[in-house]
């Protein structure tokens, strides 16, 4: 059972590029989301997904988007990197919502390091 | 809305003693409460949970928690830590009508022998 799985774990960028950071969870969980982790600041929500072709704002949404296809992928999107974009992005995903019976529980892939020059 | 303070960055600590990292959340509905630990170059993974019930929740690796409403608090503990415990400590709090979880900073646990 491979989890959630992020692609590629490194990447160097260039100022105006653009790429696309993939994430894949073989779990059928409904809810998908993207995280960046910043020194000392913890997590911060970019987007979220509650299921297929269902995609909303976190917190620090501005210079990225999101598509959810199908319930397995839920790739991020960089248009126009800047360096305020250099961060480790986190891909999770989750079975149960605070809407039903439990509580979400993330279970989370391994990290994309990006770096903007 | 709801949020996060956790309010050491960093608690060294030896081997074998004992260890409290602290979390305080604010939220003005119930929430559900939760801790993650993140090894080094890892992603995150899930150390215990408070949903409701018993307010002192255990978790795995020997960690515990106790969730404390009205210091509006869900401290961790664990009374002997292994160097295997060096690892980043995050607290995140759920609103029970909403989906998504806020985290704290991260308190980074560094066990010397």
């Amino acid at each position: 059972n491979a989890g959630v799985t992020q692609t590629p774990k490194f990447r160097i960028l260039k100022i105006g590029q653009s790429m696309t950071l993939q994430c894949a969870q073989d779990m059928n969980h409904n809810y998908m989301y993207w995280y960046r982790q910043d020194p000392g600041m913890g997590l911060k929500l970019i987007y979220y997904s509650v299921g297929a072709g269902i995609t909303d704002k976190g917190e620090v949404p501005n210079g990225y988007n999101v598509s959810r296809s199908t319930t397995e992928d839920f790739p991020l999107r960089l248009e126009l990197a800047a360096p305020s974009q250099t961060s480790v992005y986190f891909c999770a995903s989750s079975e149960k919502t605070a809407l039903s019976s439990g509580a979400n529980v993330l279970t989370f892939g391994a990290g994309s390091r990006l770096t903007v020059l | 809305a709801q949020s996060v303070t956790q309010l050491d960055s960093q608690v060294p600590v030896f081997e074998e003693a004992p260890v409290e990292l602290r979390c305080n959340y604010s939220s003005s509905v119930s929430v559900y409460l939760f801790w993650y630990v993140q090894y080094p170059n890892q992603g995150l993974q899930l150390l215990l949970k408070y949903l409701s019930g018993s307010t002192l929740v255990k978790g795995i690796n020997g960690f515990e928690a106790e969730f404390n409403k009205s210091q509006t608090s869900f401290h961790l503990r664990k009374p002997s830590v292994h160097i295997s415990d060096t690892a980043e400590y995050f607290c995140a709090v759920s609103d029970r009508g909403y989906s998504t979880l806020t985290f704290g900073k991260g308190t980074m646990l560094l066990v010397s022998p």
